[in-house]
């Protein structure tokens, strides 16, 4: 079990600029969630998949937010034309299937938009 | 929905000194309670979970919380702080469909 990773770790980013993040679970979760964090804050709810299937979004994740698990296993979290405002730690959690669990969370991908 | 109320978004104590870190969830239905800690530019890792077993739930690094139906809490606590308890600290409660619902956090100092 070599827990939930997170590329990059940190994204510095022009604004108007794409950025792409990428999440790898738990081999053998198959949930797995985004949040965004900012300085302060709880993780706030971004999306969640069962597999490769995207089953909650949350209102926050605006047409420039997108999130892909093809396979069920990786996924990746993009952001279009940047914003300031979109700056914040970009945390992946992951779950094994069946029952109640806690959340297994990755390190992080801290974007900051100049 | 569900929701968590963590008061006191700052606390601080003397090493040595008891712990208390308040949290409230609203729920219409029993909850899943979770306490996580964080600390600088890391992940969340967790302290403990209540899933409807023992009221009185014991976990990592000395800490304990406490479920209380009537009193919709799960106050955080551990008898004797450590300077590493200095940290971020997140309640979080899930409902029957794996949507999780975090606190705003409390920061937790710890004076030597």
């Amino acid at each position: 079990d070599t827990g939930v990773s997170q590329d990059p770790r940190h994204k510095i980013t022009k604004r108007g600029q794409n950025v792409t993040f990428r999440c790898d679970p738990i081999s053998e979760h198959n949930r797995l969630y985004w949040y965004r964090q900012t300085l302060g804050q709880g993780p706030e709810f971004l999306t969640y998949f069962q597999n490769e299937a995207q089953l909650e979004k949350s209102r926050l994740l605006s047409d420039r937010f997108s999130a892909e698990r093809p396979k069920g296993s990786f996924s990746t979290l993009e952001i279009q034309r940047t914003e300031q405002g979109d700056s914040a730690m970009y945390l992946c959690a992951s779950i094994p299937s069946g029952g109640i669990s806690e959340q297994y969370f990755g390190p992080g991908t801290r974007l900051t938009v100049t | 929905a569900q929701s968590v109320t963590q008061l006191g978004s700052h606390v601080s104590v003397s090493e040595g000194a008891l712990v208390l870190l308040r949290c409230n969830y609203s729920s219409s239905v029993p909850p899943y309670l979770f306490w996580y800690v964080q600390y600088p530019n890391q992940g969340l890792q967790l302290l403990l979970k209540y899933t409807s077993a023992a009221t009185l739930v014991k976990g990592i690094n000395g800490f304990e919380a406490e479920f209380k139906k009537s009193e919709t809490s799960f106050h955080l606590t551990k008898p004797s702080a450590h300077m590493s308890d200095a940290a971020e600290y997140f309640c979080a409660v899930s409902d029957l469909g794996g949507q999780f619902y975090f606190g705003t956090g409390t920061s937790l100092t710890v004076i030597p």
